[in-house]
């Protein structure tokens, strides 16, 4: 079973718009990760947040996290045709493995 | 550096036949872990080594699956009597730390069972 869900399943918006991307959990976490994963490829490591922090920074990425509602959101600024692409929220916890959202699948529009 | 790969990239499977995936980490990472994706979906857990000890095995879907690690570098994930629900994507991931660290994702193997 998936801990995350994921809001919106389906993001269309033109390129140099922001895409905004939110996952919500249901346990606690050691951190909180989302990947990306272009159509039949492997899943990219985009960031790392970690439970005692709120907000991370990395390009045109930031992330937030907040621990007493159990939800993270991803916020990609000035977005381009490139960053189409399905975008995943996992949790670690104690267990070491990762607990997937189903993902959004973003389609930026040249 | 090399990723992380996996071999073959893709497979077909009649039902009833066995098969073995392969996964390559990334040179040095302790940790490796196999997921499964279904179509439209996220990656679930399958089985999770911390060098060759196999540490966690709950994500496995029934015992037609096995994992191994012998020399805590490649490992194979082994799917015997295969069924149709079994078709997925098989996605391994190392990591060179045992916590708290992002995993490097191989490309993965397309099961297709018919």
């Amino acid at each position: 079973s998936q801990q995350g869900e994921e809001d919106p399943q389906a993001l269309s918006i033109q390129e140099g718009e922001n895409a905004t991307m939110n996952c919500s959990y249901k346990t606690s976490i050691n951190n909180l990760q989302w990947y990306r994963q272009n159509s039949g490829r492997g899943l990219v490591h985009l960031i790392l947040i970690r439970s005692n922090e709120r907000e991370k920074h990395s390009g045109r990425l930031r992330v937030t996290l907040d621990t007493s509602k159990k939800s993270s959101s991803l916020l990609i600024t000035a977005s381009r045709a490139a960053d189409t692409a399905s975008y995943f929220c996992a949790t670690e916890n104690a267990g070491n493995m990762l607990t997937f959202g189903g993902g959004t699948r973003l389609m930026v529009k040249p | 550096g090399a990723g992380v790969s996996q071999s073959p990239r893709y497979k077909v499977a009649k039902r009833g036949q066995d098969v073995a995936l392969r996964c390559d980490p990334i040179s040095g990472h302790v940790s490796l872990f196999w997921y499964q994706q279904a179509l439209g979906q996220g990656p679930e857990f399958l089985t999770y080594f911390q060098n060759e000890a196999q540490l966690d095995k709950s994500g496995l879907p029934s015992d037609r699956f096995f994992a191994e690690r012998p020399e805590g570098s490649v490992s194979t994930l082994k799917i015997q009597r295969t069924q149709q629900e079994d078709s997925a994507v098989y996605l391994c991931a190392s990591s060179g730390q045992a916590y708290s660290y992002e995993q490097y994702f191989g490309p993965g193997t397309r099961l297709t069972v018919t």
